[in-house]
């Protein structure tokens, strides 16, 4: 069974940066895209950019300048770097796989709070 | 761009049943949706695919009271039998070369 788990610290400092990571098991980790998306206290799903297992990323565009992503095909992880944070990106952060029919396989999804 | 739109909210009766709806734009209508379930602090449960020509593949272990079907622009997923846990937000969710992925703004049924 394929499961996902988001990894990372739970408070980060305005203007610092964002680093989490998602690490697989139970599947295989090529020829999918995964995804990180975000849902900020009380709202919806905010998708924020993908990664294939090449290296290949893709990117809201809202975002696009603070967001860097990777991938260790070696370890089945995938990790997200958002920069210069401020208290909108307070949200529960959620790691996906992306299958042929949509956002297939989700993480439990961590929580991140932007506070000094 | 595509933009997938959700009624807020919707309500029904415990073993009654609700269809939810969700509308690409008019220019997308060939689009296929993923319907996804989200329960009270939980994360997401993927539900279903449901493609533009109203066929649904459903994801692993989602019950048959789940269907999905569609009509032109419209995406819908029914819900028969209604339970108690069936009360949640459900999103759905579209992908394509060069979109990435787009989420509707969700619909909160509640659960009579």
């Amino acid at each position: 069974q394929v499961q996902l788990e988001e990894s990372g610290p739970g408070v980060v400092k305005p203007s610092e940066t964002l680093s989490l990571t998602c690490s697989l098991s139970g599947g295989a980790f090529d020829d999918y895209f995964w995804s990180w998306i975000r849902q900020p206290p009380g709202k919806g799903l905010e998708w924020i950019g993908n990664i294939y297992h090449s290296g290949s990323t893709n990117n809201d565009p809202s975002l696009k300048s603070r967001v860097t992503m990777s991938v260790d095909t070696s370890k089945n992880q995938f990790s997200l770097k958002l920069a210069s944070v401020t208290a909108a990106d307070t949200a529960v952060y959620f790691c996906a796989r992306e299958g042929s029919g949509g956002l297939d396989y989700w993480g439990q999804g961590i929580l991140v709070i932007v506070s000094s | 761009q595509v933009v997938l739109t959700q009624s807020p909210s919707a309500s029904a009766s415990l073993g009654a049943s609700v269809r939810l709806t969700c509308t690409l734009t008019s220019g997308h209508r060939t689009y296929a949706i993923a319907w996804l379930q989200q329960q009270p602090k939980k994360g997401p449960r993927y539900l279903m695919k449901v493609n533009s020509d109203g066929s649904h593949v459903k994801g692993d272990g989602i019950p048959d009271r789940f269907s999905g079907s569609s009509s032109g622009t419209e995406r819908y997923l029914t819900i028969s039998s209604l339970q108690s846990d069936d009360e949640a937000d459900y999103y759905c969710q579209t992908w394509g070369t060069g979109l990435g992925v787009v989420f509707g703004g969700g619909t909160k049924l509640t659960v009579l």
